[in-house]
């Protein structure tokens, strides 16, 4: 069955300090990996994204890796700020063909505090 | 920046009635997405929508659902005859040609069935 995993399921940090967020995955074909930033309320906002021979993209703050034969990904943010507080979702993208079916983690919620 | 926008941001229906959910996916776009998200549950795939027809649909999008680009800009969700499960945020997304192109979503409508 495809999957997407994410951990921890919450994170509480400071302003200035950095964190990783976890994804695993076993969705097979792989097409892509995304990461995605929603703040509450919202709709998701794409970070990164990632085909099988990409292992690092950077955003800014955000950088991403990927280890496509262990199938895991994780979100690096660097020196956190108050609006990074927010759910950080990882998305999987199966090779289905030209509409690819989005496999979605339940997000991992980030809380910066001052 | 073009954005994908979404109308109207909260709606409020009694259980049976019928309901139209309204996006206008970002214009040169050729792919379109409606998901769901009810409260703190993953992003779950609906229908996605490619050369004026459906070319997938999950186990969720059954008879009550149904999906209309009328005039090539707007994109609607159409529940048939809502129930009280189907209260959740709505998010359309849209996104260009290619094979790993980013998605982009709008803001949602949140949908309370009461």
């Amino acid at each position: 069955k495809n999957q997407v995993e994410q951990s921890p399921q919450s994170l509480i940090i400071l302003e200035g300090k950095n964190c990783t967020l976890q994804c695993n995955y076993t969705v097979s074909p792989f097409s892509n990996l995304r990461w995605y930033k929603q703040d509450t309320g919202r709709g998701p906002v794409s970070l990164t994204i990632m085909t099988f021979s990409e292992n690092t993209k950077s955003n800014g703050r955000y950088t991403a890796t990927l280890d496509a034969d262990t199938k895991q990904s994780s979100l690096h943010i660097t020196a956190s700020q108050l609006s990074d507080s927010a759910s950080y979702i990882c998305v999987v993208s199966g090779n289905a063909g030209n509409n690819r079916k989005l496999i979605w983690g339940l997000g991992t919620s980030l809380a910066v505090n001052p | 920046e073009p954005e994908v926008t979404q109308t109207p941001s909260h709606q409020v229906t009694q259980m049976g009635q019928e309901v139209i959910l309204r996006c206008v996916p970002i214009s040169n776009h050729l792919y379109f997405y409606w998901y769901r998200q009810i409260l703190g549950q993953k992003v779950e795939f609906l229908v996605s929508f490619y050369n004026n027809e459906i070319s997938e649909k999950s186990e969720i999008f059954d008879d009550q659902f149904s999906v209309e680009r009328p005039d090539g800009s707007n994109f609607t969700l159409k529940i048939r005859s809502t129930k009280l499960e189907d209260s959740a945020m709505y998010f359309c997304a849209s996104r260009p040609w290619g094979t790993n192109t980013e998605a982009f979503f709008g803001q949602g409508t949140r949908l309370t069935v009461v």
